[in-house]
């Protein structure tokens, strides 16, 4: 059973930012938040994680609310190639709870 | 991307073939993963390997045989395979530190196909 509830699809035009959220209320303390996407037929790519700070990396910034209940991707300036299922994922680090669940995702288009 | 490689890309096979995926990874991690996606389903964890062991085992069939010679391969030997195993098979690998396991990074994927 996921962890975790987005939304199925979203669009956003090329350029501008796009911001895919996930809802995790039932997060508990030890928990990460991952971001993962996979184009079409091909391996998930990993985005970026975090456990409660705002998190920002080269591809991506990870907005985490203070309840830690639910979260937002941001892709600051979407390109073409940013179309994908995105999915956010909730796991512990520690052994036996390391498992990733893949749940639906969010299927981002982006528009020219 | 060449962190995780697989091989081969796609393969094709007979109910009666005997054939294997290759997984390679150059990340320096020591654990392995094999999953399991078909279409329109969520990945399924089908094994894992840590430091060369097997650490976990989801209730495969036995038609799937895993092979983890050294930290940086991982291989998944298939035989007497049904349709419904044709799907997107995919090796992840992470680095187990003595906190649990870090971050997985997936190969792209060998796309079987089982006729």
């Amino acid at each position: 059973d996921a962890k975790t509830t987005q939304p199925p699809s979203m669009d956003c035009a090329e350029g501008r930012a796009a911001n895919l959220p996930c809802n995790h209320s039932t997060i508990s303390g030890n928990e990460y938040v991952y971001w993962y996407r996979q184009i079409h037929s091909q391996g998930p790519q990993y985005i970026i994680h975090g456990l409660k700070n705002n998190e920002t990396n080269e591809m991506a910034s990870l907005i985490i609310t203070e309840d830690r209940k639910s979260s937002t991707l941001i892709l600051p300036h979407a390109t073409l190639r940013d179309t994908a299922v995105y999915y956010c994922i909730v796991r512990g680090r520690d052994f036996g709870n390391e498992k990733l669940t893949f749940g639906t995702g969010t299927r981002l288009t982006i528009i020219p | 991307e060449t962190g995780v490689t697989q091989t081969p890309r796609h393969l094709v096979m007979g109910m009666t073939n005997k054939k294997s995926l290759k997984c390679e990874q150059h990340l320096g991690h020591n654990a392995m993963y094999w999953y399991k996606q078909s279409a329109k389903k969520p990945l399924e964890l089908m094994f894992v390997y840590s430091l060369e062991e097997r650490v976990e085992n989801n209730s495969v069939p036995s038609r799937f045989s895993p092979e983890c010679p050294n930290s940086s391969h991982l291989f998944l030997h298939l035989h007497t395979l049904q349709p419904e195993d044709s799907a997107l098979y995919l090796c992840a690998s992470s680095q187990d530190r003595d906190g649990g396991r870090d971050t997985q990074y997936f190969g792209p994927g060998t796309r079987l196909t089982v006729l």
